[in-house]
């Protein structure tokens, strides 16, 4: 069974870079035909698709974050990772590992989120 | 970017009733590609149809999804106490995927 687990620091202030770590088990990210990726939720807001790698390490983000985004995987750890950069509060939100298959887009399978909220 | 418009964006009814929700896009989504999650309070969401029809493993034959093109559907056929939560629609098709706004399903 495929588990997914973020971590992370919860605190980041303003104009730093958010990391954070998705381990995975039951799945190998480096051979399973999937997708993993990211998504957010802003308090009371809805879900946003901030970007995925494949297993080729190619990478696919979204155009209003692309400028601050990467999204890379370390394969002998068999986890990948997000990290945004010149974070404001307006990047306050639910960070969720996802997996996909079928499009970079797809998100069937969820991490229970970590919280990152952006404060001095 | 695809926007999907969700209604209505909340419903009140009673266990046994049934429920339909509707997600509208901006553009025709790529292969029908429109899921639909269930999230709970504090939970991530869940996923529940994948290509517009296609229940995930595991879930309910109540839960039902049907449409093409920008126009989609959702159905619960008789409510369960367990399913009063939040009901979002993805398009996965282009990017950047997008999500609709959500219709919360409540308990009248």
């Amino acid at each position: 069974q495929v588990q997914m687990q973020e971590s992370g620091p919860g605190l980041v202030k303003p104009s730093e870079t958010l990391s954070l770590t998705c381990a995975v088990s039951g799945a190998s990210i480096s051979s399973t035909n999937c997708f993993w990726g990211w998504i957010r939720q802003s308090p009371g807001k809805a879900l946003e698709w901030i970007g995925s790698i494949y297993k080729s390490g190619s990478t696919y983000y979204n155009p209003s974050l692309k400028s601050r985004i990467t999204i890379s995987a370390d394969t002998s750890k068999n986890q990948f990772s997000l990290n945004l950069a010149s974070v404001t509060a307006a990047d306050t939100a639910v960070y969720f590992c996802v997996r996909g298959v079928s499009t970079p887009y797809a998100c069937g399978m969820w991490g229970q989120g970590t919280v990152v909220t952006v404060s001095s | 970017e695809i926007v999907l418009t969700q209604s209505p964006g909340s419903l009140s009814l009673s266990p046994g009733e049934g429920a339909t929700l509707s997600c509208r896009a901006s553009q025709i989504v790529t292969n029908n590609y429109l899921a639909w999650f269930q999230q709970k309070t504090g939970q991530a969401p869940r996923l529940l149809i994948y290509g517009a029809s296609n229940r995930d493993v595991g879930i309910p034959d109540r839960f039902s999804g049907s449409g093409s093109g920008t126009d989609f559907t959702f159905t619960i056929s008789r409510l369960e106490p367990e399913d009063f939560a939040v009901y979002y629609c993805q398009q996965y098709g282009s990017s950047p995927g997008t999500f609709g706004q959500g219709t919360k399903l409540e308990i009248k």
